[in-house]
């Protein structure tokens, strides 16, 4: 059960895009179609944005996308906001009812 | 509205144990699959564990599996976690989340527990 890899940090001016990745194995991300993304700002519970690879619950914007290639998962954020600033952490099933968390991104909006 | 409001965390001494509660509403609680996800002070999510709409199958992560036992109330929409052998590195932020479609759609405020002599 390794944490997914993310990158530490990752950052984009108003209206720019940024794109997170999200690398696990054929054991979890390359394996099943349940990965999912969450928005964490500091002090704050994680808000779902992404589930099942791809699909946004209601109420969150479609300027957040989701998609997968193999072992590696991606989150898009285009036209930035202030608000967007946060920690991004996404999250695979891993099998035999385990899941795993990636290491987590923070974004920031220049 | 959907709500998910956790207690029971505290300070311990590392061996000891605490259980934590979920107390849940605005939902039919039997109906989802549950999780515990911790988060240290300053670090990021770590998963801990889940447990079906029935409490018939659960699952753990390795560095809690044989310490942490999760538990679900069906009548009293309650979720727990009751954690044994406690260690300093199980310090952390618990919180309770429900499931959808892979996904923890709904989350806690979160209960801190702290492990320390």
């Amino acid at each position: 059960q390794s944490a997914l890899t993310q990158p530490p940090s990752a950052s984009g001016s108003p209206g720019q895009s940024v794109t997170i990745s999200c690398t696990g194995t054929s054991s979890d991300v390359g394996g099943y179609n349940y990965v999912s993304w969450y928005q964490q700002h500091p002090g704050k519970a994680p808000k779902l944005m992404i589930y099942e690879v791809s699909k946004r619950p209601s109420g969150v914007p479609d300027r957040f996308s989701g998609s997968k290639s193999g072992n590696t998962a991606s989150l898009t954020a285009s036209g930035l906001q202030a608000e967007d600033e946060a920690d991004y952490y996404c999250s695979s099933y891993a099998g035999s009812n385990n899941f795993v968390f990636g290491t987590g991104t923070k974004v920031t909006v220049l | 509205e959907v709500q998910l409001v956790e207690s029971g965390g505290g300070l311990v001494q590392p061996g000891g144990s605490l259980r934590l509660s979920c107390a849940a509403s605005g939902f039919t609680f039997s109906s989802y699959w549950m999780h515990w996800v911790c988060q240290a002070p300053g670090k990021g999510l770590v998963w801990v564990s889940r447990i079906n709409g029935d409490g018939s199958s659960t699952g753990y992560a390795d560095s809690v599996k044989g310490r942490f036992t999760i538990s679900r109330d069906n009548a009293k929409n309650t979720l727990y976690l009751q954690m044994n052998s406690l260690r300093v590195e199980d310090t952390a932020v618990y919180y309770c989340a429900r499931e959808i479609n892979g996904g923890s759609s709904d989350w806690g405020q979160g209960t801190l527990v702290t492990v320390s002599s």
